[in-house]
């Protein structure tokens, strides 16, 4: 069975003040690792995927980075408006082929 | 492009009644679509997944005949909660795929709060 976890649940930063998230996976054959923003009351918006290890993609103030077990969110110089929670998900080649897994999720808050 | 909307997004409903729940994809024809739904401070609990003329798959612990799943076309997907239970109050939440793609693309959620 596909495992996601997500650390921490909750982290809290000053504008400005860079950090990473953590995404810890374990899976039957990794097909690919989503990460989604989640604003409150909102369905999750798309970011990124990544397939391979080694594997990085950057949006803005956003990079994200995949090893063989794990996968980071690297958020450099906050701004407020980085507040959400931020998704983790892999589909793998076991089971249903479109299938994703989620984690909880990171609640991220960035305070001016 | 990879917009999907949700209608409504709140409903407020009477225990057991039924409540229909619409999911389209306004830019892109969606070869999958998929319905969720996520507690408070959970993740999201994938329900069933659904193809376009054919019956939906549904996740283990869900019930096929309180949750239908009509996709009657490339762009549209419906989810009916029927004779609803307080119990089923929660946030309901599709999604779609391109064809050729994996990303999965969300609509904006709806909240069905069952009284």
């Amino acid at each position: 069975e596909d495992q996601v976890t997500q650390s921490p649940e909750a982290l809290r930063l000053q504008e400005g003040e860079s950090s990473s998230l953590n995404c810890s996976y374990t899976v039957s054959g990794l097909r690919g690792l989503f990460w989604y923003r989640q604003d409150p009351g909102k369905g999750p918006e798309f970011l990124f995927t990544l397939y391979s290890a080694g594997e990085e993609k950057e949006k803005e103030r956003l990079k994200a980075t995949l090893t063989k077990k794990e996968s980071f969110l690297h958020i450099t110089a906050p701004k407020p408006e980085d507040s959400a929670t931020y998704l983790c998900a892999v589909r793998s080649s076991g089971g249903s082929n479109y299938k994703l897994t989620f984690g909880k999720g990171t609640l991220l808050t960035v305070n001016p | 492009g990879a917009v999907v909307s949700q209608h409504p997004s709140r409903v407020i409903c009477k225990s057991g009644t039924s409540v229909k729940i619409e999911c389209r994809s306004l830019d892109f024809q969606a070869t999958t679509m998929f319905w969720y739904r996520q507690f408070p401070k959970q993740s999201l609990m994938l329900m069933a997944t659904s193809n376009e003329g054919s019956k939906a798959t549904y996740e283990q612990g869900v019930e096929k005949d309180k949750f239908l799943i009509n996709h009657a076309s490339l762009t549209l997907s419906t989810l009916t909660v029927t004779s609803a239970h307080p119990e089923d109050s929660s946030f309901y939440i599709c999604s779609a795929t391109r064809a050729g793609g994996y990303e999965q693309f969300f609509g904006p959620g709806t909240r069905l709060t069952v009284l």
